[in-house]
């Protein structure tokens, strides 16, 4: 079956770059996907990348993909302490029509300390 | 700023009422996606409307109804919920196309004594 799993939380300083990583179980999945959580708020979409890429780096984010291990990681760089929320990674479950069913990891905290 | 408006954003509702959760796109999307979240936990998908028809049900109880009236509005109805149906209830969007990432609203913070 499909399993997302994530470190439960990540504490940094301000200024460091943060690490968050993400494994999956299904070697099918094409698409993976960060989301950001702040309190109280919905999921905002980061950052999406295809499985045959590597790696993409998109402003102070960048993804890495490890598809032979299923390893997906999001490096923050410059961490801010408005960065401070829950991070989901998600695979994309399977699509068809116009419908994309993802399946969300279990979330980490990402602290950031002034 | 979402461009997924959703409303109200937090209810408060007894066992025995009906209300209604609302949500608006106007981003051309032809899939939308209901989503419940406790707290502490990722989404748990309920529903997906695929050009307005209904494409999946994640065995969700009765109680809860999805309407599609067009192809910018999704509701979701509720009616007798229970205590621990209390949760945020968030809509999602989607274009058509494989893979094409979800974009979510603020929720609805539901409520139910």
């Amino acid at each position: 079956g499909e399993d997302v799993e994530q470190s439960l939380f990540l504490s940094v300083r301000e200024g460091d770059s943060s690490v968050i990583n993400c494994t999956y179980t299904d070697s099918s999945s094409t698409y993976l996907y960060w989301y950001k959580q702040e309190p109280g708020a919905g999921l905002q979409l980061l950052t999406y990348i295809f499985s045959n890429m590597d790696m993409k780096q998109d402003q102070r984010l960048t993804v890495l993909l490890n598809k032979k291990d299923k390893h997906l990681s999001l490096r923050i760089a410059d961490t801010q302490t408005g960065d401070s929320a829950i991070y989901f990674c998600a695979e994309s479950g399977g699509y068809g029509g116009a419908t994309n069913k993802l399946i969300f990891g279990t979330g980490t905290l990402l602290a950031v300390q002034p | 700023d979402t461009e997924v408006t959703q409303t109200p954003k937090h209810l408060v509702m007894g066992m025995t009422n009906k209300k209604s959760l609302k949500c608006e796109q106007h981003m051309g999307h032809r899939a939308m996606y209901w989503y419940k979240q406790k707290a502490k936990k990722p989404p748990e998908l309920m529903f997906v409307y695929s050009y307005e028809k209904l494409s999946i049900n994640e065995s969700v109880p009765s109680r809860f109804s999805p309407e599609c009236p067009n192809s910018s509005l999704l509701n979701l109805h509720l009616h007798a919920l229970q205590p621990e149906d209390s949760a945020l209830y968030l809509c999602a969007s989607s274009q058509a196309g494989g893979g094409s990432p979800l974009h979510f609203g603020n929720g609805t913070r539901l409520t139910v004594t």
